[in-house]
């Protein structure tokens, strides 16, 4: 079965650091997404991406984040300057599959110190 | 976007169906109700979808009343495995705001 992969699994950053985030989506799919959340909240929507560019963004979303897919496969997500708030976990989504659902991934644990 | 509501958190006895509710009274008429489930922190995982009539899958089968108000997510025989946060969502692909959103969900604690 197709899936999404993330890298990092996991990545401690200090505060101030850039930080990419990384994403494969499954291969046909035409939209992809950024969510996040934080330890113990809601699943919040963060940006999602269509035909090489920005289709909507959530308030969250400011100018530390951008989103690119820089070779055409990868789909990455950038905090320019992290902040301790960020910290979160961070999962990748892309869609819809020919049934209508979107897949996610397994998220990436950013930690910022 | 319809918001939908659901109850904080549910028992089940492990080998027991679950029986999960879900508001949506202010659906439109072109969105589909969709049920993911988040184990632990994972990734939401994707269960089952349906616009107004009933479906079934190898996981789990959705109810969907006559009106679309309301809809029911039934786990049949709920394993120790399925303890998650279940999440009732209205959406539509390719609508004005094409994303999910999700709400608090319920918790799903399935007993031995």
């Amino acid at each position: 079965e197709p899936e999404v992969t993330q890298t990092p699994s996991h990545q401690v950053t200090q505060m101030g650091q850039e930080v990419i985030l990384r994403c494969v989506p499954i291969s046909n799919h035409l939209y992809f997404y950024w969510y996040r959340q934080i330890l113990g909240q809601k699943v919040e929507f963060l940006v999602s991406f269509y035909n090489n560019e920005i289709s909507e963004k959530s308030e969250i979303f400011d100018d530390q984040f951008s989103v690119e897919r820089p070779d055409g496969s990868n789909f990455t997500l950038k905090i320019r300057s992290t902040k301790l708030e960020d910290s979160a976990m961070y999962f990748c989504a892309t869609g819809p599959s020919n049934t209508g659902e979107l897949f996610f991934g397994e998220g990436s644990r950013l930690t910022v110190l | 976007d319809a918001k939908t509501t659901q109850p904080t958190s549910m028992d089940c006895a492990e080998g027991r169906a679950a029986n999960l509710p879900c508001n949506h009274s202010t659906i439109s008429g072109n969105e589909y109700v969709y049920w993911y489930r988040q184990i632990h922190s994972q990734g939401p995982q994707y269960i089952i979808h349906g616009l107004k009539n009933n479906e079934t899958n190898e996981m789990a089968s959705l109810i969907i009343t006559e009106d679309r108000k309301s809809s029911t997510l039934i786990l049949p025989h709920a394993t120790l495995r399925d303890t998650a946060v279940y999440y009732c969502i209205a959406y539509s692909y390719g609508g004005a705001t094409n994303k999910l959103i999700f709400g608090t969900g319920t918790l799903l604690a399935v007993q031995p």
